[in-house]
């Protein structure tokens, strides 16, 4: 199976910075990776596919980048509302393994 | 509006059976594949099983292979997890998922509330 690596594990940040959350895939994944947010009791919700490709509806404040292995998720201006869990899912193969997930504090 | 909405989870003793079901709304259930993730109290995502809208092929994580068995009623618009030989493991919120097409491989666009299953004696 295809591990996938997330640091860090916990962030703590100011409403205004630059949080930048990376990924690392242990094989090549092309760009068959999606980013999603965690809200306590909530379900995820999906911020990015295709390693970089936006959602619908999500702010563009969130940006993401990378090709192979190695990938990142960065907000540019943080908000009060983007504190929870971010998970990265590689969808390279049917297994669609995520990462151990970061923690963001505001 | 595009919704999926788990039940059947519940407490249930080492060794029991449990059916989920995952009832879709909003779209054309039929033309997109389907996945279940669990999450463990505290701890992180993990994909347990995906069926296709196509020929029906499924695909397990190994965690749940030859335990658990997936599968979708098109006319029902319906996704069910029948679930054997639990343990305590398994417990964990369920979510159903729909993919954003019909591979297996793909991301998750849509995700369900989550049902809760807990194995314990």
């Amino acid at each position: 199976d295809i591990q996938m690596t997330q640091s860090p594990s916990t962030l703590s940040a100011s409403i205004g910075d630059r949080v930048t959350i990376t990924c690392r895939a242990s094989q090549s994944i092309s760009s068959w990776l999606a980013w999603y947010q965690q809200k306590p009791g909530r379900a995820p919700k999906l911020l990015i596919y295709k390693a970089s490709t936006l959602e619908s509806g999500v702010p563009s404040r969130f940006s993401g980048s990378g090709f192979g292995t190695e990938f990142t998720l960065t907000i540019s201006s943080l908000q009060p509302d983007d504190f929870g869990t971010y998970y990265c899912q590689q969808y390279h193969s049917y297994s669609n393994t995520f990462g151990q997930g970061t923690n963001l504090e505001i | 509006e595009e919704q999926l909405l788990e039940s059947g989870g519940g407490l249930i003793q080492p060794g029991g059976s449990l059916r989920l079901s995952c009832a879709a709304s909003g779209f054309t259930f039929g033309i997109y594949a389907m996945t279940w993730v669990r999450q463990a109290p505290g701890k992180g995502l993990e994909w347990v099983s995906v069926i296709l809208n196509s020929d029906y092929r499924t695909y397990y994580a190994d965690s749940v292979k030859g335990r658990f068995t997936i599968s979708r009623d098109d006319s029902k618009n319906t996704l069910y997890l029948q679930m054997y030989s639990l343990r305590s493991e398994d417990t964990a919120v369920y979510y159903c998922a729909k993919h954003r097409g019909g591979s297996p491989t793909d991301f998750f666009d849509i995700w369900g509330q989550g049902t809760m299953v807990t194995v314990s004696s």
